[in-house]
């Protein structure tokens, strides 16, 4: 059975760097499939966030590629988000998830984070 | 940029009655690339339908999906009381490469 974790702070000051990490056990990351990251804010709708191929190609939502980096660490079998300056707007539950063909199959649970001074 | 349309906002329906959930997209999207999420409160989405129409493992028949082009539905057959939750249409394809409906909540009458 696949199954994601996500771990990282829960609580980032603004203009910091939001950095979360998905471990995967149950699949090896080598093996193929793109892995992605989805955010929620509270109480609001899902917004794809980018994804990464176990090669370590990417390709990001346009609207933060310019915060966004996303990478692998396949001897870990983890992937990692970095979200750099952010704000308030950033507060969102944050969700790893693997892509089967063109929709997400496995997520992890969720994590909260929190920009707040 | 496809920008994905659900409707209607919220649907108030009893057990047992038929859910009938619709997703509209700015532009037409290819069949292999519309999925249906189901999310309960405190959870993570839930993968329910893929490719528009083909359910995905250990999902219940009641649960079926069908559309093209433009327009897209996901539909309940009879609802059981698990069933309320809000419902995600996703589409992939164009920039954004991936983009999220803002929801159908299925709310018990």
């Amino acid at each position: 059975q696949v199954q994601l974790q996500e771990s990282g702070p829960g609580l980032v000051k603004p203009s910091e760097t939001l950095s979360l990490t998905c471990a995967v056990s149950g699949y090896s990351i080598s093996s193929g499939y793109y892995w992605g990251w989805i955010r929620q804010p509270p109480g609001k709708g899902l917004e794809w966030i980018g994804s990464i191929y176990h090669s370590g190609s990417t390709y990001y939502n346009p609207s933060l590629k310019s915060r966004v980096t996303i990478s692998v660490d396949t001897s870990k079998n983890q992937f990692s988000l970095k979200l750099s300056s952010v704000t308030a707007a950033d507060t969102a539950v944050y969700y790893c998830a693997r892509r089967m063909d063109y929709e997400f199959d496995y997520w992890g649970q969720g994590t909260l984070v929190t920009v707040s001074s | 940029e496809i920008v994905l349309t659900q409707s209607p906002g919220t649907l108030s329906l009893s057990p047992g009655e038929r859910a009938t959930l619709s997703c509209r997209a700015s532009q037409s999207v290819s069949s292999s690339y519309l999925a249906w999420y189901q999310q309960k409160p405190g959870q993570a989405p839930r993968l329910l339908i893929y490719g528009a129409s083909s359910r995905a493992t250990g999902i219940p028949d009641r649960f079926s999906g069908s559309g093209s082009g433009t327009d897209f539905t996901l539909t309940i057959s009879r609802l059981e009381p698990e069933d309320f939750a809000v419902y995600y249409c996703q589409q992939y394809g164009s920039s954004p490469r991936l983009t999220f409906g803002g929801g159908t909540k299925v709310e018990i009458k």
